[in-house]
């Protein structure tokens, strides 16, 4: 069964530090992989997916994640943070034919 | 262009009515989510719409909720009777094509509270 694995609840880090949401997944075949982020009284928001391709994508709002399929990881990945990054960060796999497992999510605080 | 809208964007009802919420997808997107999300938790899915047809029910917690789109396009997630243990943030999500390659576009939900 595919599935999804945030291990950190909460990530903290200084403005301007690079910063790392972690992500793995374990799915059959090639992955399908999301990055959604979700600001306060908001609903979530695109960000990122990997597809095929280069190993490193990049998204909105300067961030990029880098598939790495032997260590079946997608981190979020932003070489300088911002105050305002500072949200609910969710990973998603597609699994069967319509459905989507998130993950149980990362709260990232940005420290200015 | 116009994302996705959901109305209310909050309610407060009292313990044993029926609440309708609606979700108002994105034009020409045929694939339609409803989640529940509680206290800034992970998504629980609910129900699948593609075009009008749910070919999964299966998220829906009780007999109590149900859900219907009608033209293809503006879909109601009805509870009834609700309980204390049904306030959550409701999100809809709605997306292009039956094409997994494509994201998700959410609306801001609706945050029910049941008193």
């Amino acid at each position: 069964a595919q599935s999804v694995a945030q291990p950190e609840d909460q990530v903290n880090v200084a403005e301007g530090n690079p910063l790392t949401v972690k992500c793995t997944y374990s799915v059959s075949g090639n992955p399908y992989l999301f990055w959604y982020v979700q600001y306060p009284n908001r609903g979530l928001q695109f960000l990122l997916k990997y597809i095929t391709g280069d190993n490193l994508v990049k998204g909105s709002y300067g961030f990029e994640a880098e598939f790495n399929k032997s260590q079946t990881s997608f981190h979020l990945k932003k070489p300088s943070a911002l105050v305002s990054d500072s949200a609910l960060y969710f990973c998603a796999v597609p699994t069967g034919t319509y459905k989507y497992i998130f993950g149980t999510g990362t709260r990232l605080k940005v420290l200015a | 262009g116009a994302g996705v809208s959901q109305s209310p964007s909050n309610k407060v009802t009292e313990k044993g009515k029926d609440v309708e919420l609606r979700c108002d997808p994105i034009s020409g997107h045929t694939a339609l989510y409803w989640y529940r999300q509680s206290l800034g938790q992970g998504l629980e899915f609910l129900i699948y719409f593609q075009g009008n047809s749910a070919p999964d029910k299966s998220g829906l917690p009780s007999d109590r909720f149900s859900a219907e789109r009608t033209g293809g396009s503006v879909s109601t997630l009805t509870i009834q009777r609700t309980q204390q243990e049904d306030s959550a943030v409701y999100l809809c999500a709605s997306r292009e094509r039956q094409a997994f390659n494509q994201p998700q576009h959410f609306g801001d939900g609706t945050r029910l509270s049941i008193l």
